[in-house]
C-alpha cells in the first residue's frame, strides 16, 4: 500500500500571504493525486485532480504541482476561507484511496 | 445541484449493526462509482469501500472486509453499507461520496458511535 506524508503538520500564514504544502508518496504515484480542503464540520471538497486541474467552481489561488512522489499544493494569497485541513490521496494505485495526514492551514 | 445525504447513523453496542444510506440527487447515479470514506473524531480520512455503477464489483478496506457490505438501488438512487460485528474503533462519521479513484462530490456525513 502507499503510504502519503504531508508536511508540515500546522502551518501558520497571515492572510494575504502565501501557503506551500507538501506531499510525498512512498513511491511514485504518477500524476494520479488529488487534493481535499476541509473545514470544521464540514464534508472534504475537492480542489485538485491529476495533481495540477483545479476542480469545478476552484479559484485560482490554488494551485497544483509535482508529480511522482513529489507534490505541493500552493494558495497564492491566502483569504479568511482558506484556514482549514488539506488532504492529499493517491489514486494511482487503488483501491485502496490512500490520504495523507493532513495538513493544518491556521492563521498567525 | 449535486446533492448527496447520508443518514442511518447513531450509537450502537460493540458487536451490533446499522445501515447506511446515501440518498442521490443532480448526478446519474447509475452511471457512478460510488463510495464511502470515514473520519475518527478527530483523525483523518480513511477510504472504507467502493462499488461500481452496476453493483458488479465491490471493494473494502481490509479492516473492515467481512463486516461490512456494500450495496445499491439504482432505482432509488441510493447507496448502502451494512455494518456488522461493529467495533469501538469503527467510531466515526461517515461520508458517501461520488467517484471511483477519488470523491469529486461528498455528502455531509452521519455519525457512527460504537460504545457500550
Amino acid at each position: 500500500e502507499i503510504v502519503m506524508t504531508q508536511s508540515p503538520a500546522t502551518l501558520s500564514v497571515s492572510p494575504g500571504e502565501r501557503a506551500t504544502l507538501s506531499c510525498r508518496a512512498s513511491q511514485s504515484v504518477s500524476s494520479n493525486l488529488v487534493w481535499y480542503q476541509q473545514k470544521p464540520g464540514q464534508a472534504p471538497r475537492l480542489l485538485i485532480y491529476g495533481a495540477s486541474t483545479r476542480a469545478t467552481g476552484i479559484p485560482a489561488r490554488f494551485s497544483g504541482s509535482g508529480s511522482g512522489t513529489e507534490f505541493t499544493l500552493t494558495i497564492s494569497s491566502l483569504q479568511s476561507e482558506d484556514f482549514a485541513v488539506y488532504y492529499c490521496q493517491q489514486y494511482n494505485n487503488w483501491p485502496p484511496w490512500t490520504f495523507g495526514q493532513g495538513t493544518k492551514v491556521e492563521i498567525k | 445541484e449535486v446533492q448527496l445525504v447520508e443518514s442511518g447513523g447513531g450509537l450502537v453496542q460493540p458487536g451490533g449493526s446499522l445501515k447506511l444510506s446515501c440518498a442521490a440527487s443532480g448526478i446519474t447515479f447509475s452511471g457512478s462509482w460510488m463510495s464511502w470514506v470515514r473520519q475518527a473524531p478527530g483523525k483523518g480520512l480513511e477510504w472504507v469501500a467502493n462499488i461500481k455503477h452496476d453493483g458488479s464489483e465491490k471493494y473494502y478496506v481490509d479492516s473492515v472486509r467481512g463486516r461490512f457490505t456494500i450495496s445499491r438501488d439504482n432505482a432509488k438512487d441510493s447507496l448502502y453499507l451494512q455494518m456488522n460485528s461493529l467495533r469501538v474503533e469503527d467510531t466515526a462519521v461517515y461520508y458517501c461520496a461520488k467517484g471511483a479513484r477519488y470523491g469529486d462530490y461528498w455528502g455531509q456525513g452521519t455519525l457512527v458511535t460504537v460504545s457500550s
